[in-house]
């Protein structure tokens, strides 16, 4: 799976919204870009995921520049409730069987602060 | 309302027990994971099990044993022979055993070993 990039850390207002980049610079042609989000001494939730075009779902929307070499996950109203580890990772969607394909490398992700 | 189920959330134990945690699912997911996640770090994979009866060993295998009796559940013995098991422990299931399904996660098990 390719190497991601994100910043350590971002705040974010209450209400605004929160726009959270990753750099995939390395992404080959048939690998998704997936994000999660880790609450503290949480499990892992997934937010979403895409291959090319922009999506959006009830949580989030993403956004995936032309040549899919960075991606941005976008919040459109953050809360309290948001403060999280983001993790953005790259993937490989394969119907093998094997451990590689279940595994999720997270890298250290963003921890996004929602200020009130 | 379905989801995962992971108990204890905190677990003490001292050097050279076995220990087990507990998963469960109501989600009728054929596939579960066990991932370790140490402090700052990312999650590696200890074992996975496709169907009932039928598991596999992940990147960090050693010192663990797991069985799957019924679909529902996926327990995880952390043995005596783990060398670092001071851990946060989180199960996982999909619904098939391909990475096109998303992993849904239980709320982890925070396991200390003295």
């Amino acid at each position: 799976d390719a190497k991601t990039t994100q910043p350590t850390s971002m705040d974010c207002a209450e209400g605004r919204a929160a726009n959270l980049p990753c750099n995939h610079s390395t992404i080959s042609g048939n690998e998704y870009v997936y994000w999660y989000r880790q609450i503290h001494s949480q499990g892992p939730q997934y937010i979403i995921h895409g291959l090319k075009n922009n999506e959006t779902n009830e949580m989030a929307s993403l956004i995936i520049t032309e040549d899919r070499k960075s991606s941005t996950l976008i919040l459109p109203h953050a809360t309290l409730r948001d403060t999280a580890v983001y993790y953005c990772i790259v993937r490989l969607l394969t119907e093998d069987s094997g451990a590689g394909s279940y595994q999720l490398t997270f890298g250290k992700g963003t921890k996004l602060s929602v200020i009130p | 309302d379905g989801g995962i189920t992971q108990s204890p959330k905190y677990l003490f134990r001292k050097e050279g027990q076995n220990v087990t945690l507990s998963c469960e699912q109501n989600l009728n997911h054929d596939a579960m994971y066990w991932y370790r996640q140490d402090p700052g770090q990312g999650l590696r994979l200890i074992y996975y099990s496709q169907i009932v009866n039928d598991f596999q060993k992940g990147d960090i295998a050693e010192g663990y044993s797991v069985s799957r009796e019924k679909k529902e559940s996926f327990p995880l013995t952390v043995t005596s022979a783990q060398k670092n098991p001071t851990a946060f422990y989180l199960c996982a299931s999909s619904i098939a055993p391909s990475s096109f399904y998303e992993q849904y996660f239980g709320p982890g098990t925070r396991l200390t070993v003295t």
